[in-house]
């Protein structure tokens, strides 16, 4: 299995609903990263977990609320967004954390989750 | 400057051309560079990753890296329809937390 699943794939919400975005991956890989991509841009790191640990937030406000339940599972809870939050949030994998080896350092992207925020 | 520069494109060349991408990067301390393909609507896919001085090929696709240069390029021999996409240079910084930065991409157009 060498494939990284997001849910949902298209969210609408309203700037007082809590939600949630669910990314899980079987590949053994133990570093899961969010990126925030909008229109014709580069994705944007939000959060790195490493080893099931937060290991790098990019000064994220804390209406996006990260969590990584086991090795496999990563989650993305939302509150109070905003209309400028609107974007692909893309969950990618790899098989180690920052610091350690090219090769270990592959992202593997799922297909990411359209969030638009009304 | 930015940290992964790329120039944005878009880039056109005829079917069974060579295209050629480039990306300069900032910290010299960089020690992996990838370059991702990315489909409209699509979510980024590697194409190859190089870390040592020199070319790495990979059938179509050559990836060259110049350390002293801060630079590094991919080559896509027999340019395809199918090739346009937009690529995205990436690199892992060796500081800061080893975070990947991504380029700004580079579009590219296969003509047929």
């Amino acid at each position: 299995d060498t494939e990284v699943t997001q849910t949902p794939k298209h969210l609408v919400m309203g700037m007082t609903n809590k939600k949630s975005l669910k990314c899980e991956q079987h590949m053994g890989h133990r570093a899961m990263y969010w990126y925030k991509q909008k229109a014709k841009k580069p994705p944007e790191l939000m959060f790195v977990y490493s080893y099931e640990k937060l290991s790098i937030n990019e000064s994220v406000p804390s209406r996006f609320s990260p969590e990584c339940p086991n090795s496999s599972l990563l989650n993305l809870h939302l509150h109070a967004l905003q209309p400028e939050d609107s974007a692909l949030y893309l969950c990618a994998s790899s098989q180690r954390g920052p610091g350690q080896g090219a090769g270990a350092n592959v992202l593997t992207f799922g297909a990411g989750s359209r969030l638009t925020v009304l | 400057q930015k940290e992964v520069e790329q120039n944005s494109g878009p880039l056109s060349v005829p079917e069974g051309a060579i295209a050629s991408l480039n990306c300069t990067y900032s910290d010299r301390g960089s020690q992996s560079f990838f370059w991702y393909r990315q489909y409209s609507g699509k979510s980024p896919e590697l194409i190859m990753f190089i870390y040592s001085n020199g070319d790495k090929e990979d059938g179509r696709f050559t990836a060259q890296l110049n350390k002293a240069s801060q630079y590094v390029s991919l080559l896509i021999r027999d340019s395809q329809p199918s090739d346009s996409a937009t690529y995205l240079c990436a690199v892992r910084r060796n500081t800061g937390g080893f975070k990947t930065i991504f380029g700004a991409g580079t579009r590219l157009f296969v003509k047929a």
